[in-house]
């Protein structure tokens, strides 16, 4: 079965930087895009990037252009996503999607695996 | 960017009740319409995708419908497992947006 499985809760000061890991199984790793979305305490979603697993390309949202970097390691099927600089906006929790597509009449992107979940708490 | 704009933002229902969510987008997103399901302290699951496609193994009281700029959720015969908070998704622009999402409360 398809699985995403993320690193855990990370707790780091203003300025620090972070990385999770998302680790997926159960499908073709290189055939799904992954996105990364966060969700602030009470909050709605946030879209923060995608990676392309095939050749590693990345897309940002503009507003973490400097300060976000997605990898991946296709030895080991796991995604990567460090942020910079962490203000205490940036805490939240942060999920790994993989994102799949539907095409004809009705056609959509959509994200159909989720990963757990990793709390990352900005504090000094 | 999208704007998705979900109304209402709070719902009171009952077991057995039916009751219908809707989503506006700030621009024409054809069938890039997508709703998720989530609960306290989970990840959100996928429920339908392309406005009225339901997912694998989620139940077929949960509908949707619409087109353009305004889409709808409608949840008959609720149950109980099915309070939790909904959310509308776009994926016509490269920047994915989501609705600000509807509490559905007993």
């Amino acid at each position: 079965q398809v699985e995403l499985v993320q690193s855990g809760a990370e707790v780091k000061k203003p300025g620090a930087s972070v990385t999770i890991s998302c680790k997926a199984s159960g499908y073709n790793f290189t055939t799904y895009p992954i996105h990364w979305v966060r969700q602030a305490p009470g909050q709605g979603f946030e879209w923060m990037g995608i990676i392309n697993p095939t050749d590693g390309s990345t897309s940002y949202a503009q507003k973490q252009q400097g300060r976000i970097s997605m990898t991946r390691d296709t030895s080991t099927d796991t995604l990567y996503m460090e942020l910079r600089s962490l203000r205490s906006e940036d805490t939240a929790v942060y999920y790994c999607v993989r994102r799949s597509v539907v095409w004809g009449v009705l056609t959509s992107y959509y994200f159909d695996f989720w990963g757990q979940g990793t709390l990352v708490t900005v504090s000094s | 960017d999208i704007r998705m704009t979900q109304s209402p933002s709070s719902l009171s229902a009952s077991v057995g009740d039916r009751i219908t969510i809707t989503c506006r987008a700030s621009l024409n997103i054809r069938t890039y319409l997508n709703w998720y399901q989530q609960k306290p302290g989970k990840a959100p699951k996928l429920l339908i995708y392309a406005v009225s496609s339901l997912q694998s193994e989620v139940p077929s009281r949960f509908t949707g419908s619409g087109s353009g700029t305004e889409f709808t959720l409608t949840i008959s015969n609720l149950q109980p497992e099915d309070f939790a908070t909904y959310y509308c998704q776009q994926t016509f622009s490269t920047i994915y947006s989501f609705g600000q999402g509807t509490k559905l409360e007993i």
